[in-house]
């Protein structure tokens, strides 16, 4: 079965700082991850994904993951970090399940990210 | 477009009781999906559909039925609310199969009594 961990339920970093969100995963097979993003009393928004490719994957908002096969990593990733990060970030991953042709996604916990002014 | 929309955004009910929670999105999407989130556990997977016609079964189905008359709306009902129930339920759409970027709606708060 796939999985992911996301291991800090609260990361906080100064702004202007570099910022670090931290998700590992477990899957059979090649794996297709991704990181969602959800701001106070909103929706969850697609930051980015990995299929295939360069490991270190760009996304929206400035963000960045770098995938890491030898430690079954996936990373988010911002070299400055804004007051406006500051929200919950869902790492996930591709479930094959029951049924390959659903390609549904599997979720970790979330990580909430406060950005000090 | 509206995108992915959701009613109501609020509501209480009291064990026993049951409702449909509405799921609209006019993105011509074929999978819709339905979440629950709660603290500490993030988003699981309760029903999805690959198109109108067509449900299954998520991670966590019990207590909850759904159906896809058309490829727009995809509403999840309670059949008899229990505490356990309640949670913020998101309804979510994506293109198709290889598509993995999906569209949420802003979600429905709901309590069990």
């Amino acid at each position: 079965a796939q999985s992911v961990a996301q291991p800090e339920d609260q990361v906080n970093v100064a702004e202007g700082n570099p910022l670090t969100v931290k998700c590992t995963y477990s899957v059979s097979g090649n794996p297709y991850l991704f990181w969602y993003v959800q701001y106070p009393n909103r929706g969850l928004q697609f930051l980015l994904k990995y299929i295939t490719g360069d490991n270190l994957v760009k996304g929206s908002y400035g963000f960045e993951a770098e995938f890491n096969k030898s430690q079954t990593s996936f990373h988010l990733k911002k070299p400055s970090a804004l007051v406006s990060d500051s929200a919950l970030y869902f790492c996930a991953v591709r479930d094959i399940g029951k049924k390959t042709g659903a390609n549904n996604l599997f979720f970790g916990t979330g990580t909430r990210l406060t950005v000090i002014p | 477009n509206a995108g992915v929309t959701q009613t109501p955004k609020f509501q209480v009910l009291k064990t026993g009781q049951s409702m449909t929670l509405q799921c609209a999105q006019d993105m011509n999407h074929e999978y819709m999906s339905w979440y629950r989130q709660d603290p500490g556990m993030g988003l699981r997977l309760i029903h999805y559909s690959v198109g109108a016609g067509i449900t299954d079964q998520g991670e966590v189905p019990n207590g909850y039925n759904v159906s896809r008359s058309t490829t727009e709306d995809f509403p999840l009902r309670l059949l008899s609310a229990a505490p356990s129930q309640t949670s913020v339920y998101f309804c979510a759409s994506r293109t198709g199969q290889y598509s993995y970027e999906q569209y949420f709606g802003p979600g429905t708060r709901l309590t069990v009594t």
